[in-house]
């Protein structure tokens, strides 16, 4: 079955950093990867699709990019309510895995 | 606007039964996939199961293989989820979610908790 790792696990940041969150797939899984936020107690929400292109009402300081085994999640100015755990999930074949999460959390 | 209620979670002993269901609105159901993604407390998340729009196609991770079964009733617009067998590793929290085009889930229910303890 296809792996996902990401890194890091944890991160501390401060509000205004630049934060990037790395997936790496253990096969080629073209550009079916999607990015979640889950805050605590709440459902996941959907960020990015096909690895790049942002969610409807998703702000524009989220981006992707990647294709093939390596995929990034960038915050270019983290917010406050950005501090969350955030997922990655590959699309390209059955069973559709997750990533372990990265959980943002504030310095 | 989409929305999924999900409902059926409880308490229930280890080698019991359990069926969750998940009401949708807000889109036209049987055009959409729809998946089955679970929480356990403190952990990640882990895909569950997945149907195709029109039910003939079903795909589920293997620790639940032979033992949950995925369903749907598009002249009801509910998603249900038939759970058999049930041990304490099946303990979660258990989401439905409406799957995009390119089955990323693009909607999610709140959630229901399924707790399996003697």
């Amino acid at each position: 079955d296809m792996q996902l790792t990401q890194s890091p696990s944890f991160l501390s940041a401060s509000v205004g950093d630049r934060v990037t969150i790395t997936c790496r797939a253990s096969q080629g899984i073209s550009s079916y990867l999607a990015w979640y936020q889950q805050k605590p107690g709440k459902a996941p929400k959907l960020l990015i699709h096909t690895a790049s292109t942002l969610q409807s009402g998703v702000p524009p300081r989220f981006s992707g990019s990647g294709s093939g085994t390596e995929f990034t999640l960038t915050i270019s100015s983290l917010q406050p309510e950005d501090f969350a755990t955030y997922y990655c999930q590959q699309l390209n074949s059955y069973p559709l895995t997750f990533g372990g999460g990265t959980k943002v959390e504030i310095k | 606007d989409v929305q999924l209620l999900e409902s059926g979670g409880l308490l229930v002993p280890p080698g019991g039964s359990l069926r969750l269901s998940c009401a949708a609105s807000g889109f036209i159901f049987s055009n959409s996939a729809m998946t089955w993604v679970r929480q356990a407390p403190g952990k990640g998340l882990e895909w569950v199961s997945t149907i195709t729009g029109s039910g003939s196609h079903t795909y589920y991770t293997d620790s639940v293989k032979g033992r949950f079964t995925i369903s749907r009733d598009n002249s009801r617009n509910t998603l249900y989820l038939q759970m058999n067998s049930l041990g304490a590793d099946d303990t979660a929290v258990y989401y439905c979610t409406k799957m995009g085009g390119d089955f990323s889930g693009d909607s999610w229910g709140q959630g229901t908790l399924v707790t399996v303890s003697s």
